[in-house]
């Protein structure tokens, strides 16, 4: 099956400070990636659709200038939690998607547990 | 916004029982799909619905697509304690970009 990685798979930061995630699709080429947060016991959250060579669509109340998001390739975006404070701490998971057989098929990255003391 | 009712929201059993799982919404969908997710990890795809009416099979997983395109629901035969995670469906309401809208999940706990 198609693999995405992430990386890093946890970091830890402290606040005031920048932190950047990386997706990357390892054996496809990715029509999109999506960006999620999850909070314990809770569901994924989707925070914004990325393509490759345009601009990220942010969902409501996901601040852009906050989560920036790089899509520089078919195969790679990068999330940037800027002036991360420990609210932003959570689970962030990344999806990439292909249209296969009239389709799209995605699959998920093992996700970025992001601590900021 | 879209959302997915899914239920129950835990389960705790006993290894080789059956268990089943659904999720119900008021908007229509083109796809359906289950993921699991493991403690620390991202979810895993376990099964994918592209036509209403559509059964599909996955080892001991059964999920069906519902007639109405509003519904679905994924069955586990005889329980085995790694079946213990939290189980999410997934919706997908346009063919252009994929998104996906993500059911509250179902934690299961099974008991050897």
């Amino acid at each position: 099956g198609a693999v995405v990685s992430q990386h890093p798979s946890w970091v830890i930061c402290k606040s005031g400070t920048s932190v950047k995630i990386e997706c990357r699709s390892l054996d496809f080429q990715a029509t999109t990636m999506f960006w999620y947060r999850q909070f314990p016991k809770q569901s994924l959250m989707l925070m914004a659709t990325s393509n490759e060579g345009s601009k990220a669509t942010y969902e409501q109340g996901v601040e852009k200038d906050k989560f920036l998001i790089n899509h520089a390739s078919l195969t790679l975006s990068t999330l940037t939690v800027t002036s991360a404070h420990p609210e932003d701490s959570s689970f962030y998971i990344c999806s990439a998607t292909f249209f296969s057989g009239g389709s799209y098929e995605q699959y998920f990255g093992p996700g970025t547990r992001l601590t900021v003391t | 916004g879209q959302q997915l009712n899914q239920s129950p929201q835990s389960m705790f059993i006993q290894e080789g029982e059956d268990v089943s799982m659904n999720c119900t919404s008021s908007s229509i969908f083109n796809t359906w799909l289950w993921y699991k997710q493991d403690p620390g990890e991202g979810p895993v795809l376990l099964i994918a619905l592209y036509k209403a009416g559509e059964l599909t099979s996955n080892g001991r997983l059964t999920a069906q697509f519902g007639i109405t395109r509003k519904d679905s629901f994924l069955n586990i035969s005889a329980s085995i304690p790694s079946d213990v995670g939290i189980y999410f469906c997934a919706g997908q309401l346009t063919s252009n970009t994929g998104k996906l809208i993500f059911g509250q999940g179902t934690t299961l706990q099974v008991k050897p």
